[in-house]
């Protein structure tokens, strides 16, 4: 079946500290691709995403790139600030089911201090 | 863009009573609208899919009896938890899709309490 794992967190870093986030997928065919963004108290929130092989997503900094080979779309941040900790979420839509649910990673969530 | 807005944000009920919880597409027509829920420090599970006019289509482990949904309209669906128990307490959210071409908006959440 469809599925999507994440690195565990919690992830803890200094401001303007390198991000990174794994994330792979168990899917056929060709997902598409999202990377959510819950700050606390709050609902998700779309931060990108990417709907074909190779295809690179961004958005505030934030970057992540649709890797067939290795079925992976990892997210990553050249330079995190204090405002980006939040639980940061991996998801996919199965290639052939366009009104389809998302399938949620588990959600890794994000520290940086000041 | 596209707004979905979910109410209430957070409510207290008393172990027996039932609780509704609305969400309203602003914006747009929610032909599909998606309810998760989501437990501490873990991922949304899906709880059911609906589509206007149309009875809900629940996950495996549901109790359709517990968590009746409505989407009697274009831009209103409605979860409500009946005869809410401790158990229950989590962190519900609703998604709504307009259809093709259209991406997936998020409510804000409803925290749910039952003491």
């Amino acid at each position: 079946g469809n599925s999507v794992t994440q690195m565990e967190g919690p992830v803890t870093l200094s401001e303007e500290a390198f991000l990174t986030i794994n994330c792979t997928y168990t899917a056929t065919g060709y997902p598409s691709l999202f990377w959510y963004v819950q700050y606390p108290g709050e609902g998700l929130q779309l931060l990108l995403k990417a709907t074909k092989a190779d295809d690179k997503g961004s958005n505030k900094g934030f970057e992540a790139t649709y890797r067939k080979e290795t079925t992976s779309f990892h997210l990553e941040k050249g330079s995190v600030q204090v405002s980006d900790s939040a639980v940061y979420f991996c998801a996919l839509r199965p290639s052939n089911q366009a009104g389809t649910a998302l399938i949620f990673g588990k959600g890794t969530t994000l520290s940086v201090s000041s | 863009g596209a707004v979905v807005s979910q109410h209430p944000s957070w409510v207290i009920c008393k172990s027996g009573t039932s609780v509704k919880i609305e969400c309203r597409s602003l914006d747009f027509q929610a032909t599909t609208m998606f309810w998760y829920r989501q437990f501490p420090k873990q991922s949304l599970m899906l709880m059911a899919t609906s589509n206007e006019g149309s009875k809900a289509t629940y996950e495996q482990g549901v109790e359709k009896d517990k968590f009746l949904i409505n989407h009697a309209s274009l831009t209103l669906s409605t979860l409500t938890v009946t005869s809410a128990h401790p158990e229950d307490s989590s962190f519900y959210i609703c998604s709504a899709r307009g259809g093709e071409g259209y991406g997936y908006t998020f409510g804000s959440g409803t925290r749910l309490t039952v003491v």
